[in-house]
């Protein structure tokens, strides 16, 4: 089956800078790849995805990128702000004979220092 | 149009109990999954209903188990509980089983004492 690995677990960055989240998966076939965002006692929302005939999105501040070759994609949020502080989750979703399935990586715990 | 919603919110159940979750999907959506999460887990598979049919199911003992109804609305329960069951269970729900949006419910905490 599928496997994404997320890193790093933990991030700090100052407020301003930039922060990046890297995953990886493992079954070629994933052709959807979301990111959620989790506020500390909420529940997760959907902040931007894509699907493998793309190779970046954006989205104001926030932007992902696919490399299908290396089987990576990252999550680069700009100009961090306080409010971004929260773990942030990657999936992929790879088709097979019953249908879709999401895996999810680890979750990185973003936090933006004012 | 109104989200996903999941009942009750908390639950306190003891050890060899039983408990029965409800989730109710977005209006039109059709598919609805399950996860378990816990702090050192993160968010783990438990299964996937689309049409009333299981089409998923991730690697959880048979203790765990769910169904769909006609109208989309789902159900999970678990027998016999144990403490390692303690975990906050999300549902979500998809239009259909292409990769389409998953948007989660606000979950139920579940505490096996």
């Amino acid at each position: 089956g599928e496997n994404v690995e997320q890193h790093p677990s933990t991030l700090s960055v100052q407020e301003g800078d930039s922060a990046v989240i890297k995953c990886t998966y493992s079954d070629s076939a994933s052709n959807y790849f979301p990111w959620y965002k989790q506020e500390l006692g909420k529940r997760p929302q959907l902040i931007i995805d894509i699907r493998s005939n793309v190779g970046e999105k954006k989205d104001q501040r926030i932007a992902v990128t696919l490399n299908k070759t290396a089987k990576h994609f990252s999550l680069h949020i700009t100009e961090t702000q306080p409010e971004d502080s929260a773990v942030y989750f990657c999936a992929a979703s790879a088709r097979n004979n019953a249908g879709n399935m999401l895996t999810f990586g680890g979750g990185t715990r973003l936090m933006v220092k004012p | 149009k109104a989200g996903v919603t999941q009942t009750p919110r908390y639950l306190i159940k003891t050890r060899g109990q039983q408990v029965t979750l409800s989730c109710s999907p977005i209006s039109g959506h059709r598919s609805v999954s399950w996860y378990q999460q816990t702090p050192g887990q993160g968010l783990q598979f438990l299964f996937e209903y689309f049409s009333e049919t299981q089409r998923n199911k991730g690697n959880f003992p048979g203790r765990f188990s769910g169904r769909q109804f006609s109208n989309s609305r789902s159900e999970m329960n678990v027998s016999t509980l144990e403490l390692g069951d303690s975990a906050l269970y999300l549902c979500a729900s998809r239009r259909a089983q292409t990769p389409y949006e998953q948007y989660f419910g606000p979950g139920t905490r579940l505490t096996v004492t």
